[in-house]
C-alpha cells in the first residue's frame, strides 16, 4: 500500500468552526489532491498541488483553503464549516500530473458538520 | 468535458462466475484509465493502469481492456470470489490536474 496517511479518520463539528485535514505522505511523490466524495456526486476535485507552495483549485474549491509547506504534508482547512461540506474526504498522490502515472488514495476523514 | 459512465450500478453474481464490469467515456483522448476498488467506509485501492498504448493489463485474476477508439474499458474478474464483493471504479484524466470518475460498479458475489 502506498504510504499515505489522513487525519482524523472521523471529526464532528459544529457549524461556523474552523476545521483542518492532514494528509502525510511517505512516497515523496510531487502531487497530492483532496477530493470529496458524496452520494449522487462521487468524487469531485477540491483542491491539488504540484509542489511545495503551489496549489490550485478544483472544481468544488468554494469554502476551502490548502497548504503544501512541505513534500510531505497537505493540509485542508474548512475556513467555516457548513452542513454542505459534510462528506468523506479523500487525499491522494501520484508522481506526475495529467493522469500520467497512477494516483493512490488514503482512507479517508468523514466530517460531520452539525 | 470529460465524463465517465459505468453500467451496471450493481451487480449480484453467484460464486465462481466470470463477470464483466464495464466503463465508458466521453474524450477518446486520454493517456490512461485506471480501476479501482472501494470497500465499504474504505478508501480507493488502485487496480490495474493502463496505458493509452496499451489494450490491456492482467493482475492476478484481474485484466482490463481499453478500447480509446470506442472509448470504451472493462475490467474482466474471473472466478469470483465473495471476497470480490466491493465497488468497482473506474477514472480517466481531465487536464492537467484531476481525474473523473464513474459511479462506480457495486458489486456483490454470493457465497
Amino acid at each position: 500500500d502506498a504510504g499515505i496517511t489522513q487525519s482524523p479518520r472521523h471529526k464532528v463539528t459544529e457549524t461556523g468552526t474552523p476545521v483542518t485535514l492532514r494528509c502525510h505522505q511517505t512516497e515523496n511523490h510531487r502531487y497530492m489532491y483532496w477530493y470529496r466524495q458524496d452520494p449522487g456526486h462521487g468524487l469531485r476535485l477540491i483542491h491539488y498541488s504540484y509542489g511545495v507552495k503551489d496549489t490550485d483549485k478544483g472544481e468544488v474549491s468554494d469554502g476551502y483553503s490548502v497548504s503544501r509547506s512541505k513534500t510531505e504534508d497537505f493540509l485542508l482547512t474548512l475556513e467555516s464549516a457548513t452542513s454542505s461540506q459534510t462528506s468523506v474526504y479523500f487525499c491522494a498522490i501520484s508522481e506526475s500530473g495529467g493522469g500520467y502515472t497512477e494516483a493512490f488514495f488514503g482512507q479517508g476523514t468523514r466530517l460531520t458538520v452539525v | 468535458k470529460q465524463e465517465v459512465t459505468q453500467i451496471p450500478a450493481a451487480l449480484s453474481v453467484p460464486e465462481g462466475e466470470n463477470l464483466v464490469l464495464n466503463c465508458s467515456f466521453t474524450d477518446s483522448a486520454i493517456y490512461n484509465l485506471q480501476w479501482f476498488r472501494q470497500d465499504p467506509g474504505k478508501g480507493l485501492t488502485s487496480l490495474l493502469l493502463i496505458q493509452s498504448s496499451q489494450r490491456e493489463q492482467t493482475s492476478g485474476r484481474l485484466n482490463a481492456s481499453l478500447d480509446k477508439s470506442s472509448g470504451r474499458s472493462t475490467l474482466y474478474i474471473a472466478a469470483s470470489q465473495p471476497g470480490d464483493s466491493a465497488t468497482y471504479l473506474c477514472a480517466v484524466p481531465q487536464g492537467a490536474q484531476k481525474l473523473v470518475f464513474g459511479q462506480g460498479t457495486r458489486l456483490t458475489i454470493n457465497p
